[in-house]
């Protein structure tokens, strides 16, 4: 089935430091994928997409790129900021109607 | 943009007790409703999804008759937990979707039975 693997964290960074987490993934077609950012106590919050490959979805200084040869979709941020601070979940939904499969997700922490 | 708003955001209650937790969309029509649940510091495990005036989709192992899903209009989905026991705390979480838009999620129910 499909599946979604993401690095373990947890990550910690200092203020300004560049980010990536990765993200590698299984489907058997052509899924949409999707990063989710969830601050403490919240629910997750869409951060981008791609909806096919070399796609590139940005939000917030984040960008993440879909890559069909490496079936990757790694999550990227040139300079983090200590409200960046959340768990991010990687994503995927394979056709339309079925829900997401996500990650395990990775825990960042940025200190100042 | 879309706003699922979900309620309780925290219920603390006595074992035995059955507890129900609302989900909405605030400003779009859900054709489709999913309820997750979220373990400490692990990821979001899907028990169901339903879709508007049909019975909700089960996953593997969550036990239907626990786990009370009613999807009763375009935009309210409930979760009832019957009988709740220690072991059902958890935090839970709703996500509603139009067609084969991207989700949207509420923002969580934490759940703590004594």
């Amino acid at each position: 089935g499909d599946s979604v693997t993401q690095m373990e964290g947890p990550v910690t960074l200092s203020e300004e430091a560049f980010l990536t987490i990765n993200c590698t993934y299984t489907a058997t077609g052509y899924p949409s994928l999707f990063w989710y950012v969830q601050y403490p106590g919240e629910g997750l919050q869409l951060l981008l997409k791609a909806t096919k490959a070399d796609d590139k979805g940005s939000n917030k200084g984040f960008e993440a790129t879909y890559r069909k040869e490496t079936t990757s979709f790694h999550l990227e941020k040139g300079s983090v900021q200590v409200s960046d601070s959340a768990v991010y979940f990687c994503a995927l939904s394979d056709k339309g109607n079925t829900p997401l499969v996500f990650g395990k997700g990775t825990r960042l922490s940025v200190i100042a | 943009g879309a706003v699922v708003s979900q309620h309780p955001s925290w219920v603390i209650c006595k074992s035995g007790t059955s507890v129900k937790i609302e989900c909405r969309s605030l400003d779009f029509q859900a054709t489709t409703m999913f309820w997750y649940r979220q373990f400490p510091k692990q990821s979001l495990m899907l028990m169901a999804t339903s879709n508007e005036g049909s019975k909700a989709t089960y996953e593997q192992g969550v036990e239907k008759d626990k786990f009370l899903i009613n999807h009763a209009s375009l935009t309210l989905s409930t979760l009832t937990v019957t009988s709740a026991h220690p072991e059902d705390s958890s935090f839970y979480i709703c996500s509603a979707r139009t067609g084969q838009q991207p989700q949207h999620f509420g923002d969580g129910t934490r759940l703590s039975i004594l």
